[in-house]
């Protein structure tokens, strides 16, 4: 069964401070692999996108790198911001249904 | 270049009542999908449109339903309401149904149903 899984589930951290979100996936045969930033109440914006040959892909202070062989996914914010508290969701495709498989998000909390 | 948008953006409606949701994709986007979002469940979908054609489909019953028009515009319309529908819906569009594409959400209708 495609799924994709996210850890953790919530965080907090203070400004300035870096951190790192996980996803690991199941999907196959894999396409590709979206990080996307959803601000409370609003629809998801994408931050990065990568396919099997990508490795690691930035945006900012975001990078985010994959593991195809292992299937794992991270994405890292660098310095962070009280603007980057929203909530994190990896979503996976697989190449032969075009359907996208989604993580349930991580919770991110940045404090002053 | 005007982004998704979706109307209305918040909606209350009692049990048993219907509902149809609005969604206009970015200007050349063809592919229009839909997706629940919940508290517990994440985000969900429901269903896509390309070409006025439903492409795929996800797990929900057939109060779901939904159109595309020729101008890519779409329509989600939900029969006999139930508590449990209470979501944020979104729609997203991309220039093509693949999902190699990039997609381009809205900010959501936030229905309440009571």
């Amino acid at each position: 069964k495609n799924q994709v899984e996210q850890s953790p589930q919530s965080l907090i951290i203070l400004e300035g401070k870096n951190c790192t979100l996980q996803c690991n996936y199941t999907v196959s045969p894999f396409s590709n692999l979206r990080w996307y930033k959803q601000d409370t109440g609003r629809g998801p914006v994408s931050l990065t996108i990568m396919t099997f040959s990508e490795n690691t892909k930035s945006n900012g202070r975001y990078t985010a790198t994959l593991d195809a062989d292992t299937k794992q996914s991270s994405l890292h914010i660098t310095a962070s911001q009280l603007s980057d508290s929203a909530s994190y969701i990896c979503v996976v495709s697989a190449r032969n249904t075009d359907k996208l498989i989604f993580g349930t998000g991580t919770r991110l909390q940045v404090f002053p | 270049k005007a982004g998704v948008t979706q109307t209305p953006r918040y909606l209350i409606k009692t049990r048993g009542q219907q509902v149809t949701l609005s969604c206009s994709p970015i200007s050349g986007h063809r592919s229009v999908s839909w997706y629940q979002q919940t508290p517990g469940q994440g985000l969900q979908f429901l269903f896509e449109y390309f070409s006025e054609t439903q492409r795929n489909k996800g797990n929900f019953p057939g109060r779901f339903s939904g159109r595309q028009f020729s101008n890519s515009r779409s329509e989600m319309n939900v029969s006999t309401l139930e508590l449990g529908d209470s979501a944020l819906y979104l729609c997203a569009s991309s220039r093509v149904g693949d999902s190699s594409y990039e997609q381009y959400f809205g900010p959501g209708t936030r229905l309440t149903v009571t």
